[in-house]
């Protein structure tokens, strides 16, 4: 099956800096890509929608200016958490579609995950 | 809305016993999908099952199978003969038929296979 990869798989790094979470579609091009949070033994929380070469749509609540997604290729997708502080700690996962525009096509993979702490 | 329900947020089975993960859904859509997936300790995500709302039949895959009940907008899964490597959170998602649609997880059910 297809293949998502992220990169980095855990991340530390210190209050008040940035980091950038790669999410790369190995052996498909991936017109739109997913960005989701988990908190510690909760579910999946969708941040955002991506679509290569426009931007990215937020899900209410999720603060644009501070996650930051860029998808400048059918197959990588960034989000950058700007300004990190430690309730940004979570693990983010990110996805990618599929298929073209027809539903029945659908088709969704998910990547590792990235574990960010943000200390 | 939609919206995924799993009510049971922690379950323990001795090995070997059966287990029922529940699901319940809301949409509004004619046409959607559903899915299970399993999340082990390592975090990734596993994808298990799909199915579209045009399909009710039940499907049996190796020690798995799935329960799908438009009438009682259900999705349940059960698991035949647990193991101990069945231990995972399992999410009940649902997705619209239609072009760019997000998943829609439910908050999950850990599941413990105790040996």
């Amino acid at each position: 099956g297809a293949v998502v990869s992220q990169h980095p798989s855990r991340v530390i790094c210190k209050s008040g800096t940035s980091v950038k979470i790669e999410c790369r579609s190995l052996d498909f091009q991936a017109t739109t890509m997913f960005w989701y949070r988990q908190f510690p033994k909760k579910s999946l929380m969708l941040m955002a929608t991506s679509n290569e070469g426009s931007k990215a749509t937020y899900e209410q609540g999720v603060e644009k200016d501070k996650f930051l997604i860029n998808h400048a290729s059918l197959t990588l997708s960034t989000l950058t958490v700007t300004s990190a502080h430690p309730e940004d700690s979570s693990f983010y996962i990110c996805s990618a579609r599929v298929g073209g525009s027809f539903a029945p096509l659908y088709e969704q993979y998910f990547g590792p995950g990235t574990r960010l702490t943000v200390t | 809305a939609q919206k995924v329900t799993q009510a049971q947020t922690e379950i323990s089975v001795v090995e070997k016993e059966d287990v029922t993960l529940d699901c319940v859904y809301e949409t509004r859509d004619t046409t959607y999908y559903l899915f299970w997936y399993k999340q082990p300790p390592s975090g990734e995500l596993v994808f298990l099952i799909r199915r579209n709302s045009f399909d009710e039949q039940n499907e049996i895959s190796g020690r798995y199978s799935w329960n799908f009940q438009k009438s009682t907008s259900s999705f349940n899964f059960t698991i035949t003969a647990s193991q101990v490597v069945d231990s995972a959170v399992y999410f009940c998602a649902l997705s619209a038929w239609v072009f760019d649609d997000k998943i829609i997880f439910g908050k999950g059910t850990r599941l413990h296979i105790l040996p």
